[in-house]
């Protein structure tokens, strides 16, 4: 039971180039989420999926686009990297978005940098 | 909108020192309430929860009690080790027509170095 898997753990990109941030997760679990952390900033939400099928803007998604794959995949896309993305970045899966299932599992997180 | 205010840190505390890191929140209703912790180099993990007012949440020797009346939810600790250094999140799902659901809203962390 590897829990909430992410790829790559490091990444550096120049401005303009491509990239996307792969998360799995082998819980089972309906609510995917990525996240971004910043000094200073605490976590904020990018995306979510509630569930399969569906995704939803969070607090700060210009930039990136999201792709739920299937029950287990959730990918973060960034089209044209700037260099206000170098960030950390998490994904993070629940059993569900109430209460009672909201504990939130975290991956490693990806280190990006845009130069 | 609702909003969680946490202590700035850092916090710098000797081994076996008392801890409190403090949390207030701005919310309707009756949202739920948690603390997740980052160990260097890691995501978060959840530390403890509480889910109604006057709950009171506990793991791994860490307390928060959900007060309702001063909508703060502190986290405590009798005695840190230097195990426990890390970065403390406070968190709420907001409450929402047939309960509390939606988004964890985070603060911006407290940053704890416990020295030996």
């Amino acid at each position: 039971n590897a829990g909430v898997t992410q790829t790559p753990k490091f990444q550096v990109l120049k401005t303009g180039q491509s990239m996307t941030l792969q998360c799995a997760q082998d819980m089972n679990h309906n609510s995917m989420y990525w996240y971004r952390q910043d000094p200073g900033m605490g976590l904020r939400l990018i995306y979510y999926s509630a569930s399969e099928g569906t995704t939803d803007k969070g607090e700060v998604p210009n930039g990136y686009n999201v792709s739920r794959l299937n029950k287990r995949e959730f990918s973060l896309r960034l089209e044209s990297a700037a260099p206000s993305q170098t960030s950390v970045y998490f994904c993070a899966s629940s059993e569900a978005r109430t209460s009672k299932g909201n504990e939130q599992f975290f991956g490693p997180g990806t280190r990006l940098t845009v130069l | 909108g609702d909003s969680v205010t946490q202590m700035e840190g850092p916090v710098t505390l000797s081994e076996e020192a008392f801890l409190t890191i403090n949390c207030t929140y701005t919310a309707t209703g009756y949202p739920s309430l948690f603390w997740y912790v980052q160990y260097p180099g890691e995501g978060l993990q959840l530390l403890l929860k509480a889910t109604k007012a006057d709950d009171k949440g506990s793991n791994k020797g860490f307390e928060a009690t959900y007060r309702k009346e001063t909508t703060s939810f502190h986290l405590e600790k009798g005695s840190v080790q230097v195990s426990d250094s890390a970065v403390y999140f406070c968190a709420l799902l907001p409450m929402n027509y047939g309960g509390s659901q939606g988004n964890l809203i985070f603060g911006k962390g407290t940053k704890l170095s416990v020295k030996p």
